[in-house]
């Protein structure tokens, strides 16, 4: 499994956007990428998944260089309630069946 | 509420004793997972069932764990003789065999305080 590195904290205002990059030097070629969000006293939850490139949601950007050694997710204008830890995962999307966690970052937003 | 629920929410017992938890999946998920996490760190993978079938147990899962999920649908975890390295939040989920395994859908946890 691919090993990541992700920065164990980061600070932030309200309203600002917050990058968090995650380094996956040895990154297979069938890897994805993962990210989960995790609140104090509750499950982790999926935020988005990308090959390459750069992947979108609602929620969430996730922007892939082309070598694929690093990824970073970018959270839009962060609110309070974005204070979490914010897991990066690699891992093959159709096998293997657990997740593998490292120590995530985790984020805290001041008003 | 239709998401994956845990129970109890908190357990604390004293060292030796056993203690079971129950997961409930989201509905017709087929996949589910249990996973460990203490203070600080991510949560460690410990065992998966497809339907009813326990595929996959983590190192972590000693002769003193065990789970089941013998209809394919709820499961229990038992610690038995449990020892204060055991406490811990202890996290299911589930997910169904049209997703990607790593989209999984947790539940709140439950967190063991062992005295």
């Amino acid at each position: 499994l691919a090993k990541t590195t992700q920065p164990i904290s980061m600070d932030s205002y309200e309203g600002q956007e917050v990058n968090i990059t995650c380094s996956h030097n040895n990154i297979a070629t069938n890897d994805y990428i993962t990210w989960y969000q995790q609140f104090p006293s509750q499950g982790p939850r999926f935020i988005i998944q990308g090959y390459k490139t750069k992947v979108t949601n609602e929620v969430a950007s996730l922007f892939i260089p082309a070598d694929r050694k690093s990824s970073t997710l970018s959270l839009p204008r962060v609110s309070l309630s974005d204070t979490a830890v914010y897991y990066c995962l690699v891992g093959f999307k159709a096998a293997g069946n657990k997740l593998t966690f490292g120590g995530g970052t985790r984020v805290l937003v001041k008003p | 509420d239709t998401g994956v629920s845990q129970n109890p929410r908190h357990k604390i017992t004293k060292r030796g004793q056993n203690v079971t938890f129950r997961c409930d999946p989201i509905s017709e998920h087929n996949r589910l997972y249990w996973y460990r996490q203490t203070l600080g760190q991510g949560p460690e993978f410990l065992t998966y069932f497809q339907n009813e079938a326990q595929l996959e147990k983590s190192r972590l899962l000693s002769d003193r764990f065990s789970a089941e999920r013998p209809k394919g649908s709820f499961s229990t975890l038992e610690i038995q003789r449990t020892e204060q390295g055991d406490s811990a939040m202890y996290l299911c989920a589930s997910s169904p065999s049209s997703h990607p395994y790593n989209e999984q859908f947790f539940g709140p946890g439950t967190r063991l305080t062992v005295l």
